[in-house]
């Protein structure tokens, strides 16, 4: 099946830096989103891309679906401690099945 | 509203012994329902997913299969736990072509 690179796998960042993760697939994949789990926790959607280039903002989160679709990046501005946790990037393909990434573990320091 | 159910939240089973992991979504039809696993630290994989009832597509070859008998009941079983098969447990539904959505999960320890 199809894999997707996700990096890093870790960031220590102060608060109030910016962050920044990414990941690339050798596939295509028609939709790109990004999750955030918390400890115990499911993954909780954050954002959803549809289109091929697409930049969309969510609060201090921004995310963009890269021009070959088959990449896909997350920006966190001025992070914050509640910011902590593990990011997955995922892609859906046409067989309607979605792939996730590695995911990055966040830390912030207060 | 959907929401999605998944139980236990914790489970610790002895190896060799027999596991059933449920999960129903409500407030919507024919979803795409998933089951993966997310070993300590790491990321998750896909273990199966189905489209409809009865049809369950297997992504990795292990000691695990799943079965949907209705159309928002997805199950998780093995007959014969291994330590290995420990890990977090997360079923998930969407409607193709959307994004999906988790349960809370399923601690699973075998000892």
């Amino acid at each position: 099946g199809q894999q997707l690179n996700q990096s890093p796998q870790s960031m220590f960042i102060q608060e109030g830096e910016d962050v920044s993760m990414n990941c690339t697939s050798s596939s295509i994949f028609n939709t790109w989103l990004w999750y955030k789990q918390d400890p115990g926790e499911g993954p909780v959607l954050l954002i959803a891309l549809y289109k091929a280039g697409e930049l969309t903002s969510n609060g201090r989160l921004t995310a963009q679906f890269g021009i070959t679709r088959k990449d896909s990046f997350l920006n966190i501005s001025a992070s914050i401690p509640s910011d902590v946790g593990i990011y997955f990037c995922a892609g859906q393909s046409s067989h309607n099945d979605m792939r996730f990434g590695a995911g990055t573990r966040l830390t912030v320091k207060p | 509203s959907q929401t999605i159910h998944q139980w236990p939240a914790t489970l610790v089973q002895p190896v060799g012994s027999p596991l059933s992991l449920e999960c129903t979504v409500e407030g919507t039809s024919n979803p795409n329902l998933y089951w993966y696993r997310q070993a300590a630290g790491r990321g998750l994989q896909l273990l199966f997913y189905s489209v409809g009832i009865g049809q369950i597509s297997s992504e990795v070859p292990q000691n695990l299969s799943a079965s949907r008998p209705q159309d928002r009941q997805f199950i998780l079983s093995s007959k014969k736990l291994l330590l290995s098969d420990s890990g977090f447990y997360l079923c998930a539904w969407d409607t193709g072509g959307t994004e999906a959505f988790f349960g809370q999960g399923t601690r699973l320890t075998v000892v």
